[in-house]
């Protein structure tokens, strides 16, 4: 139950294109879902999250899409460039008595081809 | 602000070996909690800690233990190193009441 599911384990899309990472969950006690990029020697970078109120948020190029009766939520690049070749990782906070402790996904590796 | 930083970010021990690695939040941010991140298990949560108070544990054995400085500077240690404490150590914090965690760069632990 407090695991997050995520997948494709790996993803390569030409320059523009729109690659889309999926994650499921199964505990509804998870309110907080953040997505982190990261590149090589790096640690984590946040770069958008999503409530389960809502169910859809952009930020830039990003977009998550939340569903929550399916428990499920995605991210969407737009516009794909080669610097976003990296490993995005979707992640869940258990709730207000957990604060501070995430579950993650196990990551996707995008490669992001000029 | 300054980001977080974490110290040292290399270290290659033996096993048997105990080792301490410390991270500095970002300044206001009370939260720390503490990452491990492999290329078979991925990112796994540590252990958090606020107001010099462990507030969640992760499911690591007790070999791996923590503390929290008055300044929120905390300090991770692993004692009786094993093989497969080599990874990745991320340390992340966050400020009071908000949900966003900031990483710091990591500490890469080899162990021999």
């Amino acid at each position: 139950q407090q695991q997050v599911k995520q997948s494709p384990q790996s993803l390569i899309v030409q320059k523009g294109g729109i690659p889309i990472i999926n994650c499921a969950y199964e505990n509804t006690a998870f309110d907080y879902f953040p997505w982190y990029q990261q590149f090589p020697g790096k640690g984590p970078a946040l770069l958008i999250a999503i409530r389960p109120d809502v169910s859809e948020k952009k930020e830039g190029r990003f977009t998550i899409s939340f569903n929550k009766s399916a428990k499920q939520f995605s991210l969407h690049i737009m516009d794909s460039q080669p610097g976003d070749s990296a490993t995005y990782f979707c992640a869940a906070s258990p709730g207000s008595s957990n604060t501070g402790k995430l579950i993650f996904g196990q990551g996707t590796t995008l490669q992001v081809k000029p | 602000k300054a980001g977080v930083t974490q110290t040292p970010r290399y270290l290659i021990k033996t096993r048997g070996q105990q080792v301490t690695l410390s991270c500095s939040p970002i300044s206001g941010h009370r939260s720390v909690s503490w990452y491990q991140q492999t290329p078979g298990q991925g990112l796994q949560f540590l252990f958090e800690y606020f107001s010099e108070t462990q507030r969640n544990k992760g499911n690591f054995p007790g070999r791996f233990s923590g503390r929290q400085f008055s300044n929120s500077r905390s300090e991770m240690n692993v004692s009786t190193l094993e093989l497969g404490d080599s990874a990745l150590y991320l340390c992340a914090s966050s400020s009071p009441g908000m949900d966003t965690q900031y990483f710091g760069p990591g500490t890469r632990l080899t162990v021999l």
